[in-house]
């Protein structure tokens, strides 16, 4: 059980396209999903907390009106990283929280974004 | 300065030997967790630890969390290549349910 899948795990764009990224929880309903950057040889990056029905959580320095999250059920997540640049090249993860589970979050296998 | 300091930053061991891989938070730990990443791919998750002087072991891994200090360790015992890849601790931020990571360990393993 636990388990979280993402969608596409890789895409290519175009520098100045959007890309949608989706994170499901496939077994469980996840109240909490967060997003996370990876750059290479770097840890995680917490980016946002998205809750099911209301406005995402954006931590400092990360543009919400850059990386779209909407979170419209208890089991999917979407990230849209608009008007995308070569900079937004990297690794992104998404997790998942269980209902009631405070401390559990279940991580997707992440999605490898290039914009060329 | 990143609040979860990981030593060594990359670690390369040849198969059967131990390993020690340290995590030190300049807050206080409210719970510390260790997962493992394979290069490219998602997180899985190997234990949490909750209470100071607690001690968790899975298989060959055994991870300590010394509240007093703020640190945690994970130890390896006879090292396999399928051990290979990023550890990284985590900590719940207080209050809220987010998971702050640290820099991260690249473990190498050879035969």
């Amino acid at each position: 059980g636990a388990v979280v899948s993402q969608h596409p795990s890789r895409v290519i764009c175009k520098s100045g396209t959007s890309v949608k990224i989706e994170c499901r929880s496939l077994d469980f309903q996840a109240t909490t999903m967060f997003w996370y950057r990876q750059f290479p040889k770097q840890s995680l990056m917490l980016m946002a907390t998205s809750n099911e029905g209301s406005k995402a959580t954006y931590e400092q320095g990360v543009e919400k009106d850059k990386f779209l999250i909407n979170h419209a059920s208890l089991t999917l997540s979407t990230l849209t990283v608009t008007s995308a640049h070569p900079e937004d090249s990297s690794f992104y993860i998404c997790s998942a929280r269980r209902q009631l589970a405070v401390y559990e979050q279940y991580f997707g296998p992440g999605t490898r974004l290039t914009v060329t | 300065s990143q609040e979860l300091e990981q030593s060594p930053q990359s670690l390369i061991v040849q198969e059967g030997k131990n390993l020690t891989i340290n995590c030190t938070s300049s807050k206080t730990l409210y719970g510390l967790y260790w997962y493992k990443q394979k290069y490219g791919e998602g997180l899985i998750f190997l234990m949490m630890l909750q209470k100071g002087g607690e001690e968790k072991s899975h298989e060959k891994i055994t991870a300590k969390l010394d509240e007093k200090k703020q640190q945690s360790s994970l130890h390896i015992t006879a090292s396999q290549p399928s051990h290979a890849g990023i550890y990284l601790c985590g900590r719940g931020a207080y209050n809220t349910d987010k998971l702050i990571f640290g820099t991260g360990t690249r473990l190498q393993v050879f035969p």
